[in-house]
């Protein structure tokens, strides 16, 4: 089973529009992380925001924000205010504890294209 | 600056001639980690290093190796390349397994 799955390979937004990147997860662990990381067409992976599984409040950072909902197994990514500069590929990943803390497991990735 | 940085940017070589792809980071990180990019198939970690002379297998360690002998350095060995390991590869590393990871540029590797 995938450990991480992104069910939207691309999406469109409208300039100054909020979107939402879906991105489930499957562990059987109590203890993981979540992270979402932004890819432009430059190619470098940068690190948008964390969310520990015991954390009780949804992480934001900047315009950036993750809906952690734990009982479904879901952490989307909010982006608000969408920029031209945020058209890029978004990848949601996780980090499983206590055993195997030291694994990652990225998703598929979502192409978010923003209009102006 | 703090920085991974990763050596070559771009090659291309044939099938079966051993190849090195050096990674180094200037933030004295333990975790060290490998990547490779595929087109539809996201990121998938081939090996981690928790600190100097620990390494681990990640999802697709087959045809590779990796050494950790200095905790700066984290080189990716490709003993005998085939066709199927042309990708994009990246090499990270982070304070700690839970915190956030530094990628490098990348490595686009074409083996043909």
């Amino acid at each position: 089973a995938q450990k991480i799955t992104q069910t939207q390979p691309g999406m469109f937004v409208q300039e100054k529009e909020a979107v939402t990147l879906d991105c489930t997860y499957d562990t059987s662990d109590q203890s993981y992380g979540l992270f979402w990381y932004k890819q432009p067409s430059s190619g470098e992976m940068i690190f948008l925001i964390y969310q520990g599984s015991y954390d009780e409040q949804n992480a934001t950072e900047g315009r950036y924000s993750l809906n952690f909902q734990k009982a479904r197994k879901s952490a989307n990514l909010v982006i608000s205010a969408s920029q031209l500069g945020d058209s890029a590929m978004y990848f949601c990943a996780m980090r499983e504890g206590p055993y195997n803390f030291n694994k990652f497991y990225f998703g598929s990735g979502t192409k978010l294209n923003v209009k102006p | 600056e703090a920085q991974v940085t990763q050596n070559p940017r771009y090659l291309i070589t044939v099938t079966g001639k051993k190849l090195t792809v050096t990674c180094s980071q200037n933030m004295n990180h333990e975790y060290m980690s490998w990547y490779r990019q595929d087109p539809g198939l996201g990121l998938r970690q081939i090996y981690y290093s928790m600190n100097v002379e620990v390494t681990d297998k990640g999802d697709v360690p087959e045809g590779y190796k990796v050494s950790r002998k200095e905790k700066r350095n984290f080189p990716l060995i490709l003993e005998s390349p085939s066709p199927n390991q042309t990708s994009l590869y990246f090499c990270a590393s982070s304070p700690g397994a839970t915190l956030e990871q530094y990628f490098g540029p990348g490595t686009r590797l074409t083996v043909t």
